[in-house]
């Protein structure tokens, strides 16, 4: 699609409840990042795929967060038994990433509106 | 200390003026930086890259300073419309395992008032 899609936009869970969170990227791009933003606070870093390559999984804040990347392209974001500070937006970007070493350009990263989640 | 750190102000400007906002990185090996916008309950949106040169696009204006390890982002005849959050992005280096990863700065609020 032309942009990063995300679905639901809003999300109003019980405590206790698991959720999924979805992201769609933008056709041929083969980094795709997931960040949550709590209200006022900056961009935290979840999990990041990288083509075929084993995800960086440092920033899952618990065992209760995993993330998955089917055929490279959709991505779902799943928490389990979702608690109130897992409350936030959660963002989903996608980039392309040509290339390695300390020379290759990058171009940068295009969000999704994001997710906002209620855990209540 | 941050690996990105920013005031996080608001700066409040008259529109028309010149507003400055610097970031400082831990990293002194970081690859590629950014300055990406946030508009209230919005996503992040990429504003411009930052180039060693320094870098120009219309009222913006990016200067990195490798030494000091220091980012600024100048904004001249400030209108209405530039009220946003400005976050300072920056990429660590592809040999520590960063990959494509993006470290955000928490962001400095930016308020032009009539």
């Amino acid at each position: 699609g032309a942009g990063v899609s995300q679905s639901p936009s809003n999300k109003v869970t019980e405590k206790g409840k698991d959720v999924e969170l979805r992201c769609d990227p933008i056709s041929g791009h083969t980094a795709l990042y997931w960040y949550r933003q709590s209200l006022g606070q900056g961009l935290e870093f979840l999990i990041y795929f990288q083509g075929n390559s084993a995800p960086d999984k440092s920033g899952l804040p618990s065992d209760r967060f995993s993330a998955e990347r089917t055929g490279g392209s959709v991505s779902t974001l799943t928490i389990q038994r979702t608690q109130q500070e897992d409350s936030a937006v959660y963002l989903c970007a996608s980039s392309q990433f040509r290339g390695q070493g300390p020379t290759n350009r990058n171009y940068g990263y295009t969000f999704g509106s994001g997710t906002r989640l209620t855990v209540v | 200390r941050k690996e990105v750190e920013q005031d996080p102000g608001p700066f409040n400007v008259p529109e028309g003026a010149t507003v400055a906002f610097n970031c400082t990185y831990s990293n002194s090996a970081s690859q590629s930086f950014f300055w990406y916008r946030q508009d209230c309950r919005k996503e992040p949106k990429l504003l411009m890259s930052v180039y060693s040169s320094g870098n120009e696009d219309g009222r913006f204006t990016a200067q990195l300073n490798r030494a000091s390890q220091y980012i600024s982002l100048l904004i001249r005849d400030s209108k209405l419309s530039d009220s946003a959050t400005y976050l300072c992005v920056v990429r660590p280096p592809i040999l520590t395992g960063g990959g494509n990863k993006l470290t955000f700065g928490t962001g400095t609020q930016l308020k032009v008032e009539l």
